[in-house]
């Protein structure tokens, strides 16, 4: 069976701060996707990794992919408040039939 | 360019009555994904669609859920008879065609079953 884990679960940091977050799965793909989900709304496609060692950077979040080692990392620089949301990672299995991660639940305290 | 329409954003029903859900991709997208999210855990599929034709439904509870994508645009997805288990979020989420990777997502359909 598919796992797709992410770690941590929750995540309380201070602005200003860099941390990481961790996508760990269980099958061969080369595909990766990283997603943001605001409370009450659906989920926003943030960066989508297509290849080993790709590496995509998007303001204070840089993704990179490591099919090897079957991992991914979200990493946040300089934390601000705007970026307290809950992040998926979601990979994918043929035909674009992505498996998600449980999400990791940001919270940026100023 | 419009994004993915779904309807209602709420809905609540008791166990075993029936619910159905809408979902209007964007224009153009050949692939149509329902969704099911409960709360606290990542989205799972439930239905693939490429056109109007059943891509992938392995994780359809079909003996109450059902899904159809008549003309290859919009689609509705039952629930018929509803369990307290099927209270979630349903998302609907769509994609150019088959091996473009990126899916974009409607704001789902909050579903309560008492």
């Amino acid at each position: 069976e598919l796992k797709v884990e992410q770690n941590p679960l929750f995540l309380s940091m201070q602005e200003g701060k860099n941390y990481t977050i961790y996508c760990n799965y269980s099958t061969t793909s080369d595909r990766l996707y990283w997603y943001r989900q605001d409370p009450g709304k659906s989920l926003e496609s943030l960066f989508v990794l297509l290849s080993n060692g790709a590496v995509k950077q998007e303001g204070r979040l840089m993704a990179s992919l490591d099919t090897k080692a079957r991992l991914s990392t979200l990493h946040i620089t300089a934390a601000v408040h705007d970026l307290s949301a809950t992040y998926f990672c979601a990979v994918e299995f043929g035909n674009e039939k992505l498996t998600f991660g449980t999400g990791t639940r940001l919270t940026i305290i100023p | 360019e419009a994004g993915v329409a779904q309807s209602p954003r709420y809905k609540i029903i008791e166990k075993r009555q029936s619910v159905a859900f809408w979902c209007n991709p964007i224009s153009g997208h050949a692939t149509l994904y329902w969704y099911q999210q409960i709360l606290g855990q990542g989205p799972k599929l439930l239905i693939q669609f490429q056109n109007n034709g059943v891509v992938d439904d392995s994780q359809l509870p079909k003996d109450r859920f059902s899904a159809e994508r008549l003309k290859g645009v919009d689609s509705t997805l039952k629930i018929q008879p509803a369990k307290l288990e099927d209270s979630a979020v349903y998302l609907c989420a769509s994609s150019r065609h088959l091996g473009t990777g990126e899916l974009f997502f409607g704001e789902g359909s909050r579903l309560t079953v008492l």
